[in-house]
């Protein structure tokens, strides 16, 4: 039973390039979470994605950020226009249910250095 | 809002020695508390969790923590370490349904490294 598949696992960009990060869920699982992990800190909450909706994206930034869960396919965060201070590891994670009682299973991440 | 504090960036201990890596926490109402591991270019594994119920959790691989609702803490302990054990531990909190907060998001602490020596 696949875990939460992200890829790349490391992408390496320079400023103003576009970074496409991709994650599929664990089988079963329609709920979708990103966080980001900035250096010597603890992840933080980006956006909550079902099946062709996001239902919460209070913690992605309003520009250059967006994040998309298509019926078919993997979930994307997309960046645009990229800076330094995008470089992070960005961790993807899967549940069975919306409530957090479910537990996340997260990837194992892709680690975006923009230079 | 919430947040989350582990006080410790590092804890060492011996192999076969008991370890506790401590949390404590700031949330509205009653919390939801976890445990994630991680080890190097991972991502998190979850550990345990506190919902409701007993103070004392038990969780993944001998781990346990207690849920100490007068001290806001949930700190995590293992009765015997392992070098296997050395790792990045993460501490989160989400609030309840109850409390109008969203609880599907989590909010983590900044991790604490623990290393185990033989």
């Amino acid at each position: 039973n696949a875990g939460v598949m992200q890829n790349p696992r490391h992408l390496v960009r320079r400023r103003g390039q576009e970074a496409r990060l991709r994650c599929s869920p664990m089988k079963g699982h329609s709920h979708v979470y990103w966080y980001r992990q900035l250096p010597e800190e603890g992840l933080k909450f980006m956006v909550y994605l079902q099946k062709e909706n996001i239902i919460d994206e209070s913690g992605m930034p309003k520009e250059r950020f967006s994040a998309e869960f298509p019926k078919e396919g993997p979930s994307i965060l997309r960046i645009q226009q990229v800076v330094r201070g995008d470089s992070a590891a960005y961790f993807c994670a899967s549940s069975i249910q919306g409530s957090i009682v479910s537990p996340l299973h997260f990837g194992n991440g892709t680690r975006l250095t923009v230079t | 809002a919430q947040s989350v504090a582990q006080p410790e960036d590092q804890v060492n201990v011996a192999e076969g020695n008991p370890l506790t890596v401590k949390c404590t926490y700031s949330v509205s109402g009653n919390p939801y508390l976890f445990w994630y591991v991680q080890y190097p270019n991972r991502g998190l594994q979850f550990l345990l969790k506190y919902i409701t119920g007993d103070n004392l959790v038990k969780g993944s691989y001998g781990f346990e923590a207690e849920f100490n609702k007068s001290q806001t803490s949930f700190h995590l302990k293992k009765p015997s370490a392992l070098v296997s054990d050395s790792a990045l531990y993460f501490c989160a909190v989400s609030p309840p349904p109850d409390s109008g907060g969203s609880n599907y998001k989590l909010t983590f602490g900044k991790g604490t490294l623990l290393t185990v020596n033989p």
